[in-house]
């Protein structure tokens, strides 16, 4: 059973630096064509694709947010962490990572982890 | 503005169907990249109800089914539910972009 798990602090300043962290459990980073995103939602809006990091530590960034965002995995403790800089109010929103399932021409996330609301305000 | 486009709100009565399109572009859709279908409940992560164009996971009512043609995609609710009111949305994978790419969703009521 795939389980996967947001962490991090739910109010930052803007300008400040966001690192969120996902723990997850049922798969591992180290096997081919595992892969982990971060999708995002601001308050009442749409879902929004972040960052991927892949086995084989192959990244993808949103060429919206990519000057932005970082994201790193940590084999050993089953973690991916993203990190976003110089956040702004526009950027509070709820935080899911996601476990990628590729399909014969794309991918899907098929278990996702609860999220968590990350505020920006001074 | 997301990638891909979906009618902000679709309304039904119980029993009634309903159907959501997504409308992509030669990129992603059109591109023959797959689309997914997603049901978000109020206040929960979202959760696949369609993957890969028309497949249903394991535990999704035979109620829900979709399509895909050209450019575009649709996902068919019949027998409507109190239960079914949530936010849906699509997504595929974009060429230009290089990742994935969501619809703005769409919020059924059931009236």
């Amino acid at each position: 059973q795939i389980t996967l798990k947001e962490s991090g602090p739910t109010l930052v300043k803007p300008t400040q630096t966001l690192t969120l962290t996902c723990t997850f459990s049922g798969f591992s980073l180290r096997t081919s064509g595992e892969g982990v995103g971060w999708i995002r939602q601001p308050p009442g809006k749409a879902l929004e694709w972040l960052a991927f990091i892949f086995w084989n530590d192959d990244v993808r960034y949103s060429p919206s947010l990519k000057s932005r965002l970082t994201i790193t995995k940590d084999t050993s403790r089953n973690q991916v962490a993203l990190t976003m800089t110089n956040m702004d109010p526009m950027d509070t929103a709820t935080y899911y990572c996601g476990h990628r399932r590729i399909t014969a021409a794309g991918f899907y996330f098929d278990y996702w982890g609860l999220g968590t609301l990350v505020t920006v305000s001074s | 503005q997301s990638v891909l486009t979906q009618p902000p709100s679709v309304s039904g009565a119980p029993g009634q169907s309903v159907s959501i399109s997504c409308t992509g572009s030669s990129s992603n859709i059109g591109a023959g990249y797959d689309v997914h279908w997603y049901q978000q409940l109020p206040g929960t992560a979202p959760k696949v109800l369609i993957y890969a164009n028309t497949n249903r996971p394991s535990g999704v009512p035979d109620r829900f089914s979709a399509s895909k043609s050209g450019a575009s995609a649709s996902l068919a609710i019949t027998g409507l539910q109190a239960e079914d009111e949530a936010d849906y949305y699509c997504q595929s994978f974009d060429t230009t972009l290089r990742g994935g790419v969501f619809g703005g969703g769409t919020k059924l009521t059931v009236l």
